[in-house]
């Protein structure tokens, strides 16, 4: 059965460094979104992206965050001066059309 | 905008007993409804959906939930749990067009033996 498939799946970075969480949809998918998960928390939506754009973001989809697919296979979350309080898991998913999202296993981000 | 209330944040149970995890949602639009399983330090495993059709819907590992609009409820159920059943669930919802869901806080199910 396709899955997504996220890496790294456990990264470790210092305050200020950029980082780039990479995921591979399901590939037939056209909806890509991205969520994290701080420890202990709920999971919450940051951004949803189709057609090349995005279509919708949270209010913690600030100006350090942005999204891309540099190519047909892979959507990046680039987060580009980490704060301590971006420790947490994220979550890529991808649908279809009019479908249920996957989720990839996560990529637990910590930020030192 | 959609929510979801998931009330019991922690639900212990001794194996091979039933278990209800609770969710209610609020909606002013159609949805979808969804429950997820986390098991520790792992992703979001899909147990079960609601699109639309019969309310009860059957999904992996024995659990099932029933839709109930009247009651804006979608409460997952398992008549006999087993310890590999501990793990953390969540309730979500998207609109009728699977974009941006909503998810719960989180019920932790710790089952015993």
């Amino acid at each position: 059965e396709p899955e997504v498939t996220q890496t790294p799946s456990h990264q470790v970075t210092q305050m200020g460094q950029e980082v780039i969480l990479r995921c591979v949809p399901i590939s037939n998918h056209l909806y890509f979104y991205w969520y994290r998960q701080i420890l202990g928390q709920k999971v919450e939506f940051l951004v949803s992206f189709y057609n090349n754009e995005i279509s919708e973001k949270s209010e913690i989809f600030d100006d350090q965050f942005s999204v891309e697919r540099p190519d047909g296979s892979n959507f990046t979350l680039k987060i580009r001066s980490t704060k301590l309080e971006d420790s947490a898991m994220y979550f890529c998913a991808s649908k279809a059309v009019q479908e249920t999202q996957y989720f990839g296993p996560g990529t637990r981000l910590l930020v030192l | 905008a959609q929510s979801v209330t998931q009330l019991d944040s922690q639900v212990p149970v001794f194996e091979e007993a039933p278990v209800e995890l609770r969710c209610n949602y609020s909606s002013s639009v159609s949805v979808y409804l969804f429950w997820y399983v986390q098991y520790p330090n792992q992703g979001l495993q899909l147990l079960l959906k609601y699109l639309s059709g019969s309310t009860l819907v059957k999904g992996i590992n024995g659990f099932e939930a029933e839709f109930n609009k009247s009651q804006t409820s979608f409460h997952l159920r398992k008549p006999s749990v087993h310890i590999s059943d501990t793990a953390e669930y969540f309730c979500a919802v998207s609109d009728d067009r699977g974009n941006k869901f909503y998810f719960g806080s989180g019920t932790k199910l710790n089952v015993k033996p």
